[in-house]
């Protein structure tokens, strides 16, 4: 099955600095990878999400790249402010099947005031 | 955008009772429901995937004996925790999704606690 890892797990950003959050995945089939943000006790909240067939996806301050030789994708903020602080989860959805989606290991974001 | 809800969002048990879990899409009919497990500082993990009207698939290492899940309409799949145990508390999340290829949308989640 796929097996999506994510680093760094944790990250401390100044306000107004970028932050980057990386993830890799096994399953070449897979063809969409949502990122989620989640807060304490909450839902997961999608954020971006990019298709296998684009390679890079903006969405005012965030933005996703997709590397599909490489089964990479990463996150980008910029301009960080607290209200980012959350924990920032990365998915790959397999294309067959009941299209499942597996989770990375999430990444604590702190944006320091 | 579509909504999730999932009821109830806490509940405490005893050990060795039976919680059941409601996770309903409210605006469009959800072909395929997730169901996730997810203990604190953790990500989620998908427990069971569930299509409407047909027996759920487990995933590895989850015991379906344990957890029942149905999902007997199109807005509506449960899940119930079997003579719950201490190491059964958890975060438990569902998502459901209207047809292929599009997003899954998430339940606010219930934070179960067996004492």
């Amino acid at each position: 099955g796929e097996n999506v890892e994510q680093h760094p797990s944790t990250l401390s950003v100044q306000e107004g600095d970028s932050a980057v959050i990386k993830c890799t995945y096994s399953d070449s089939a897979s063809n969409y990878f949502p990122w989620y943000k989640q807060e304490l006790g909450k839902r997961p909240q999608l954020i971006i999400d990019i298709r296998s067939n684009v390679g890079e996806k903006k969405d005012q301050r965030i933005a996703v790249t997709l590397n599909k030789t490489a089964k990479h994708f990463s996150l980008h903020i910029t301009e960080t402010q607290p209200e980012d602080s959350a924990v920032y989860f990365c998915a790959a959805r397999e294309s067959g099947g009941y299209q499942k989606v597996t989770f990375g290991t999430g990444t604590k974001l702190q944006v320091i005031p | 955008g579509a909504v999730v809800s999932q009821h109830p969002s806490r509940v405490i048990c005893k050990s060795g009772t039976s919680v059941k879990i409601e996770c309903r899409s409210l605006d469009f009919q959800a072909t395929t429901m997730f169901w996730y497990r997810q203990f604190p500082k953790q990500s989620l993990m998908l427990m069971a995937t569930s299509n409407e009207g047909s027996k759920a698939t487990y995933e590895q290492g989850v015991e379906k004996d344990k957890f029942l899940i149905n999902h007997a309409s199109l807005t509506l799949s449960t899940l119930t925790v079997t003579s719950a145990h201490p190491e059964d508390s958890s975060f438990y999340i569902c998502s459901a999704r209207e047809g292929g290829n599009t997003e899954a949308f998430f339940g606010q989640g219930t934070r179960l606690t067996v004492v």
